[in-house]
């Protein structure tokens, strides 16, 4: 099935510095979602976005749906331990019935 | 209100024996959607139930299979087993609606020895 492009694969990054990534994809997508894995726990969404050009913020996390409706990015400003974990970007497909997730980014955050 | 429960949380079990999880969807929620997780593939889309209807499926053999009862609660299973089925099943479930965000459960780690 169709899968979206998400980068970095990994990312080490030292206490209190900010963090980008984000997810492409060939197809255009309606709605982009973001989440967050911890280990031996289920994804726990963070942000939904519904419009091209959107910008939402939760905390220190902001996610924007690229203006070509291909891609999305989410930036975690001034990272803090608990970051820790496996961030996912899920895209919902034009025809509406059914979420695409992209492979994960895996975040470090050394203290 | 809770959240999505799945069960057993753990499960091993040894190449052609089957095995059936279990998902219990948000209250309200009509839909429930079925995952597998691997290190190396990711989140791969199994299934999904709308109203005790299968609406969806994606592009795994016949041993997977899944169904929904009336209150909505989802089981999955899968039959002859092999080690590749070794996973997390994930379990997601949502108001149903085209769009609808969807809300995973912490899922079940399948062993298969």
């Amino acid at each position: 099935g169709q899968q979206l492009n998400q980068s970095p694969q990994s990312m080490f990054i030292q206490e209190g510095e900010d963090v980008s990534m984000n997810c492409t994809s060939s197809s255009i997508f309606n709605t982009w979602l973001w989440y967050k894995q911890d280990p031996g726990e289920g994804p726990v969404l963070l942000i939904a976005l519904y419009k091209a050009g959107e910008l939402t913020s939760n905390g220190r996390l902001t996610a924007q749906f690229g203006i070509t409706r291909k891609d999305s990015f989410l930036n975690i400003s001034a990272s803090i331990p608990s970051d820790v974990g496996i961030y996912f970007c899920a895209g919902l497909s034009n025809t509406g019935n059914q979420f695409y997730f992209g492979t994960g980014t895996s975040l470090t955050v050394i203290p | 209100k809770a959240g999505v429960t799945q069960t057993p949380r753990y499960l091993i079990k040894t190449r052609g024996q089957q095995v059936t999880l279990s998902c219990s969807p948000i209250s309200g929620h009509r839909s429930v959607s079925w995952y597998q997780q691997t290190p190396g593939q990711g989140l791969q889309f199994l299934f999904e139930y709308f109203s005790e209807t299968q609406r969806n499926k994606g592009n795994f053999p016949g041993r997977f299979s899944g169904r929904q009862f009336s209150n909505s609660r989802s089981e999955m299973n899968v039959s002859t087993l092999e080690l590749g089925d070794s996973a997390l099943y994930l379990c997601a479930s949502s108001l149903g609606i085209q769009g609808a965000i969807q809300y995973f459960g912490a899922g079940t780690r399948l062993s298969v020895l």
